[in-house]
């Protein structure tokens, strides 16, 4: 069975600073693997997905994430945080099923 | 294209009573999934639903339910409401062909009393 953890609830970076989010998997077979991004009162939004092919994978609005088999990694990284970038992310794992396995999220905060 | 819209955003019942949300996809998406997100439990699959059938399940007592229709909307039901069942429940849809991109809605926001 495949399974996410994520690591740190809550994660603090200045305005400006790099944004680092830790996502490992466990799986299998190679996973097919997502970051969503959840504002407040609203849905979840994808930032980006790893399928197959290239293991650098950019997202939207700057964020990118590199698939590492041998770590079992697909931490999340953004150059330069902007206040508009707080929110809960949360890392997710399918096996090419449209049930998505995810982490428990790991929350946001951008000062300035 | 109008995005995943679920009705009603916002619901207050009491224990014991039944619920029924509803979830329109994306215009062309056939395939439905349900997602209960608790601050305890996090977000967990409920169910998926492919040309009116069930595709998928996840591991929840058989008081939730839903069903698809032939234009693709989809209902979930919750009977005999328990405290727990507060939540956000997610719908989320995904075009045929790409179905490991699910577009989300905004959520049903449920409370039980």
């Amino acid at each position: 069975a495949q399974s996410v953890t994520q690591l740190g609830s809550h994660v603090s970076v200045s305005e400006g600073a790099l944004v680092l989010l830790r996502c490992n998997y466990s799986s299998s077979v190679p996973p097919y693997l997502f970051w969503y991004v959840q504002y407040p009162n609203q849905g979840l939004q994808l930032l980006l997905k790893y399928t197959t092919g290239a293991t650098l994978v950019k997202g939207i609005n700057g964020f990118e994430a590199e698939f590492k088999k041998s770590e079992t990694s697909f931490h999340l990284t953004k150059p330069s945080a902007h206040m508009s970038d707080a929110a809960e992310y949360f890392c997710a794992v399918t096996l090419n099923t449209d049930k998505l396995i995810f982490g428990t999220g790991t929350r946001l905060q951008v000062f300035p | 294209k109008a995005g995943v819209t679920q009705t009603p955003r916002y619901l207050i019942k009491t224990r014991g009573q039944q619920v029924t949300l509803s979830c329109s996809p994306i215009s062309g998406h056939r395939s439905v999934s349900w997602y209960q997100q608790t601050p305890g439990q996090g977000l967990q699959f409920l169910f998926e639903y492919f040309s009116e059938t069930q595709r998928n399940k996840g591991n929840f007592p058989g008081r939730f339910s839903g069903r698809q229709f032939s234009n693709s909307r989809s209902e979930m039901n919750v009977s005999t409401l328990e405290l727990g069942d507060s939540a956000l429940y997610l719908c989320a849809s995904s075009p045929e062909g790409r179905k490991n991109e699910q577009f989300f809605g905004p959520g049903t926001r449920l409370t039980v009393l």
